[in-house]
């Protein structure tokens, strides 16, 4: 079954980029009609979308973070990456990727902790 | 963008109760809504899709209804297990948002 991992620094300075990427095994990335999500949450707080890209490249970003956001698929590597740049403290999160078929966000990765914090 | 607002926002309850949370959407989404579970430390699970699809391998006292504005998640027969933050989220139109989340507590 398919498996999704980010990875990528816990720690970023304020001004400077985040960039995580996720992983996936257990199936090829172009399989399916799927897209390809981040998501994000802050501790104690509700969950937030951020975007997602097709294996074609097609994006749709969140427009709170459109300015500073930029998702990018590898098919090569089977894995996606997201870039947000700017950061501040208020873009300390977990940070999750999820695969995306129609109406619904299945599976996620486990989430990675992201601190922006000098 | 449009809002989903989930009630309670928390709760709390016994093993053998029957548990109800909506989520109303500020404009009509069809029955473009799924339902997610999450325990602390851990990624959203999907419970239920298109309103009301139970997902593969989710027990059958997880169900969910509505359609257009308002929606509802429905646990028969609590569990222990199912202790844990419910979410709501729309997929009927960019930005994808999520409900602020139901925290079910035990009583």
């Amino acid at each position: 079954h398919v498996q999704l991992q980010e990875s990528g620094p816990g720690l970023v300075k304020p001004s400077q980029t985040l960039s995580l990427t996720c992983s996936v095994s257990g199936d090829s990335i172009t399989s399916g009609s799927y897209y390809w999500s981040w998501v994000r949450q802050p501790a104690g707080e509700g969950l937030e979308w951020i975007g997602l890209i097709s294996t074609f490249g097609r994006t749709n970003y969140n427009p709170s973070l459109k300015s500073r956001v930029t998702i990018s698929v590898d098919t090569s590597k089977n894995q996606f990456s997201l870039n947000l740049t700017s950061v501040t403290a208020a873009d300390t999160a977990v940070y999750y990727c999820a695969r995306v078929l129609m109406a619904t966000m299945n599976p996620w990765g486990q989430g990675t902790l992201v601190t922006v914090s000098s | 963008a449009i809002q989903l607002t989930q009630s309670p926002s928390s709760l709390s309850a016994s093993v053998g109760d029957r548990v109800t949370i909506t989520c109303r959407a500020s404009q009509d989404i069809s029955s473009d809504l799924a339902w997610y579970q999450q325990k602390p430390g851990k990624a959203p699970h999907l419970l239920i899709y298109d309103a009301s699809t139970l997902e593969s391998g989710v027990p059958s006292r997880f169900s969910g209804s509505g359609s257009g504005t308002e929606f509802t998640l429905t646990i028969n027969t609590l569990q222990p297990e199912d202790f844990a933050t419910y979410f709501c989220q729309q997929f009927n139109r960019y930005p994808l948002t999520f409900g602020g989340g139901t925290r079910v507590e035990i009583k």
